[in-house]
């Protein structure tokens, strides 16, 4: 069965702080995995990983993939109080065409 | 509008009632998904429609749930019977091609409260 899994559950930091948040997969035929970010209501989209090793960035947010160890991170660097979400990974497989996420990891950010 | 657009935002209704969520995806998106997310939970796959072909039902739960796509544009998802663990935020996401080649665009959802 597909299977999507996230680490931390849940996360507090301040500031400034540096954060990696964690996603591994165990997927038939894996296509490309995504990374959302949550807040209040819809999920937004913040990277699409297809290739191992190719770093995806943008502003203090970037992910990388592994696809031979099956995980990916999303770093997130000089954290803000703006950074609080739910962080979600999801992973494609090309045979069943579902897009699975994970449980999804809870980020606060103290000022 | 340029986003997916779901209705209603909130739907309260008596146990054993059946529902009916709908979902206007983003004009010309080909693939349309459903997820229910409970309270602290991730999303949890529903069905998934890509163009013309048969959808992949796999995630409803039970046969209490279904759902359709008219003209490969909006959806309704249909809850009958619906029970208290049915309560949970029901969201529309579409893509404008296949996934894995655009990213999903999601709806604000449908929060569901079976009382």
């Amino acid at each position: 069965e597909d299977k999507v899994v996230q680490s931390p559950l849940s996360l507090v930091v301040h500031e400034g702080d540096t954060v990696t948040l964690n996603c591994s997969y165990e997927v038939t035929n894996f296509r490309s995995l995504l990374w959302y970010k949550q807040e209040k209501k819809a999920p937004t989209f913040l990277f699409m990983l297809t290739s191992s090793g190719i770093e995806k960035k943008s502003g203090r947010l970037s992910s990388i993939l592994d696809k031979k160890e099956l995980f990916s991170i999303l770093n997130i660097t000089a954290t803000q109080t703006g950074d609080s979400a739910v962080y979600l990974c999801a992973v494609l497989s090309s045979n069943t065409g579902k897009l699975i996420f994970g449980q999804g990891t809870t980020l606060q950010v103290k000022p | 509008g340029a986003g997916v657009s779901q209705s209603p935002s909130n739907k309260v209704t008596e146990k054993g009632k059946d529902v009916e969520l709908r979902c206007d995806p983003i004009s010309g998106h080909t693939a349309l998904y459903w997820y229910r997310q409970s309270l602290g939970q991730g999303l949890e796959f529903l069905i998934y429609f890509q163009g013309n072909s048969a959808p992949d039902k796999s995630g409803l739960p039970s046969d209490r749930f279904s759902a359709e796509r008219t003209g490969g544009s909006v959806s309704t998802l249909t809850i009958q019977r619906t029970q208290q663990e049915d309560s949970a935020v029901y969201l529309c996401a579409s893509s404008l091609d296949s996934p894995g080649r655009s990213p999903l665009h999601f709806g604000n959802g449908t929060r569901l409260t079976v009382t």
